[in-house]
């Protein structure tokens, strides 16, 4: 089973600011199968990028993701009021499909 | 537009056998490469993956759980069924379905229902 370790735990930031969250997979995990997600107290889980750096539709394009080494990184370039959140990623490329456990982004 | 709605009861008893109901809308179980999944979380907690069932009725379990879940489908209803034998107090959370596609975007889960919450309790 992979296990994905995100960091840091919780991230807390001014809107405008830039803020860089990150999971490193235990093992080898193929790019094209890496998700990040977004979660708001209440909600479910809305979809932002796909196999690690294509974004979903509707996802403003402040929000990026890349790959460095076995690294993956989600960057959202400008915050927005809105974008304070709980983010989750997840690989998807085969069973089981473990997700990261979460970074809280809050206010500063 | 694809939607998917979660349902089931709020409150089961510790060693009792807990059925979920995911009903959905926008897609058909019989077309090549689709997929619903069931990913739960349990309060202040992470998600956690615990199975999908495909079109071709090929299904997959989260290793931890394997043996106390069982995924099933009826496309005819639009409707994949999971459950969940000798719940305990640990199984207390919000429970979602979720949509893929093999062929969309390497098979991301994509959309998700709004998730349904239990209660394991005496």
């Amino acid at each position: 089973e992979i296990v994905l370790t995100q960091s840091p735990g919780t991230l807390s930031l001014s809107p405008g600011e830039r803020a860089t969250l990150s999971c490193r997979p235990s093992q080898t995990v193929n790019s094209n199968y890496l998700a990040w997600y977004q979660q708001k107290p209440g909600q479910a889980p809305r979809l932002l990028i796909y196999s690690a750096t294509g974004r979903a539709t509707g996802i403003p394009d402040r929000f990026s993701g890349s790959e460095s080494g076995t690294d993956f990184t989600l960057t959202i370039s400008r915050l927005e009021p809105e974008d304070f959140a709980v983010y989750y990623c997840q690989h998807y490329g085969s069973s089981p499909f473990t997700f990261g456990q979460g970074t809280k982004l809050e206010i500063k | 537009q694809i939607t998917l709605q979660e349902s089931g009861p709020t409150l089961v008893k510790p060693t009792q056998t807990l059925t979920l109901t995911c009903t959905f809308s926008g897609f058909s179980l019989s077309t090549s490469g689709v997929g619903v999944g069931w990913i739960r979380q349990p309060p202040g907690k992470a998600l956690e993956w615990l199975a999908v069932i495909y079109w071709n009725d090929d299904r997959s379990y989260n290793p931890s759980l394997k043996g106390k879940l069982t995924i099933t489908k009826d496309t005819s209803r639009n409707q994949v069924a999971l459950t969940m034998t000798n719940v305990d107090p640990v199984d207390t959370g919000t429970y979602y379905c979720a949509h893929r596609r093999i062929q969309i975007w390497r098979g991301v889960f994509d959309i998700w229902g709004r998730g349904t919450r239990v209660t394991v309790s005496s």
